[in-house]
């Protein structure tokens, strides 16, 4: 257990669908990230959050997007997906964004397929 | 670009045996976390190692950080079917925060 929660555990959409992935951390951090993990490549850094306020989006396409309410919460909406899409979906959090030593905290991840 | 280089990529052994995973990168990192995933589950942090020639213990591994921060090797100690997993190692740089490319450990028993 991290502290990082994210539901669901596992989505099946389709590309014409619309869904959202949620992540709720129980850390008091303030910073907040979505990572793309795919078969044979290195975690994906999508996007930062540091205190509800969007800091970084690594050339991520449209069809997702992502949302921080608080410094709790963040989600992931995803619409018109392609099959290469399909991936395990990671947030985790840190207590700052901004700091020499980045230690992260994950959830369990969400693995979305795309058909 | 920053890259970190993971080797090897897979490595499968009996239990008992030592092993060893490299993380190295032509870059300086302020920091480098090492990490263990396993199946259906996201990593979990194992270890931060900061200064330059710095050895961290934890249990049966060791993680020692390169004299120039760019490199960074984990060393198992009699390795156990627990230890199976995706060991990754992560640095912090210049506004970024990098992944390797990862080891994938399978411990025979």
């Amino acid at each position: 257990e991290t502290g990082v929660t994210q539901t669901p555990r596992h989505l099946v959409m389709g590309m014409t669908n619309k869904k959202s992935l949620k992540c709720e951390q129980h850390l008091g951090h303030n910073a907040m990230y979505w990572y793309k993990q795919s078969a044979k490549k290195p975690l994906e850094l999508m996007f930062v959050y540091s205190l509800e306020e969007r800091v970084e989006n690594n050339s991520v396409p449209s069809r997702f997007s992502p949302e921080c309410p608080n410094s709790s919460h963040l989600f992931l909406h995803l619409h018109t997906l392609q099959p290469e899409d399909s991936a395990l979906y990671l947030c985790a959090s840190s207590q700052d964004a901004g700091q020499l030593s980045y230690e992260q905290y994950f959830g369990p991840g969400t693995r979305l397929t795309v058909t | 670009t920053q890259l970190l280089e993971q080797s090897p990529q897979f490595l499968s052994i009996q239990e008992g045996e030592n092993l060893t995973v490299y993380c190295n990168s032509s870059s300086v990192f302020s920091s480098l976390q090492w990490y263990r995933q396993e199946p259906g589950e996201g990593p979990v942090l194992l270890v931060t190692v900061v200064t330059g020639g710095e050895v961290k213990k934890l249990k049966r591994l060791t993680f020692q950080f390169g004299d120039a921060r760019k490199d960074s090797s984990l060393h198992i100690t009699a390795a156990q079917p627990g230890d199976t997993g995706l060991y990754l190692c992560a640095g912090s740089g210049t506004y970024k925060y990098i992944f390797g490319t990862g080891t994938r450990l399978k411990v025979l028993a």
